[in-house]
């Protein structure tokens, strides 16, 4: 059955520092991954798609079919990421969910 | 956004009474989804259609109806809410792009069963 595992409930970084969120997924078939961003009680928003290969808002993540991980990254954090960050797994033309991580970024 | 519209926005309602929750979409998507977002669960998938009439379980159905008479309407019932089921809850449609089909939300329904 397809899953998706976000190991940290909350990640807290300071201003500048590199962030890895990390993403893990179970799938027989060919894997469709996506990041989507949800800023306080707001809409999700799609942040990545690994099939585009783009870089937003200075966030990567890149598929690693070997380690069954598409962990987000990115390289200076700065204080508007603060959101709660979902991995998602597309299968047919539906996404399940990981339960995501809460990023907070001090100054 | 997409051209999803959600209604209510926030309702807060008793135990055993009845809630349908509206999602419309302005812009002939085929796919519609019904979510909820919960602490620790992330969102899961409630209902979802493909079409006029077609529509098929999710993960979390229990308790759940739906119906899509419109291509641009998919309404969710609570057929007897229960305290359980106070959630956000997000409509979502599917698009075609470039890049393939993306799975975009609307802003999200704020259900309290008290």
């Amino acid at each position: 059955a397809q899953r998706v595992t976000q190991p940290e409930k909350l990640l807290s970084v300071f201003k500048g520092a590199p962030v890895e969120l990390k993403c893990n997924y179970s799938y027989s078939g060919s894997p469709e991954l996506f990041w989507y961003v949800q800023y306080s009680r707001q809409r999700l928003q799609l942040l990545l798609r690994h099939i585009s290969r783009e870089s937003i808002k200075g966030f990567t993540a890149d598929l690693n079919k070997g380690e069954t991980s598409f962990h987000l990254k990115k390289p200076f954090a700065q204080e508007e990421d603060s959101a709660m960050y979902y991995c998602a797994l597309k299968y047919g033309n539906k996404l399940v969910f990981g339960a995501g991580t809460i990023l907070r970024v001090k100054s | 956004d997409a051209g999803i519209t959600q209604s209510p926005r926030h309702k807060v309602t008793e135990t055993g009474t009845p809630v349908t929750l509206r999602c419309h979409q302005t812009e002939n998507h085929r796919y519609m989804y019904w979510y909820r977002q919960d602490p620790g669960h992330g969102l899961r998938l409630i209902h979802y259609s493909y079409g006029v009439k077609d529509t098929d379980k999710g993960e979390v159905s229990d308790g759940y109806s739906v119906s899509r008479s419109k291509t641009e309407d998919f309404l969710l019932t609570l057929e007897s809410a229960t305290s359980s089921q106070t959630s956000v809850y997000f409509c979502a449609i599917s698009q075609s792009d470039l890049s393939g089909n993306t799975i975009y939300f609307g802003e999200g329904s704020w259900l309290t069963v008290v």
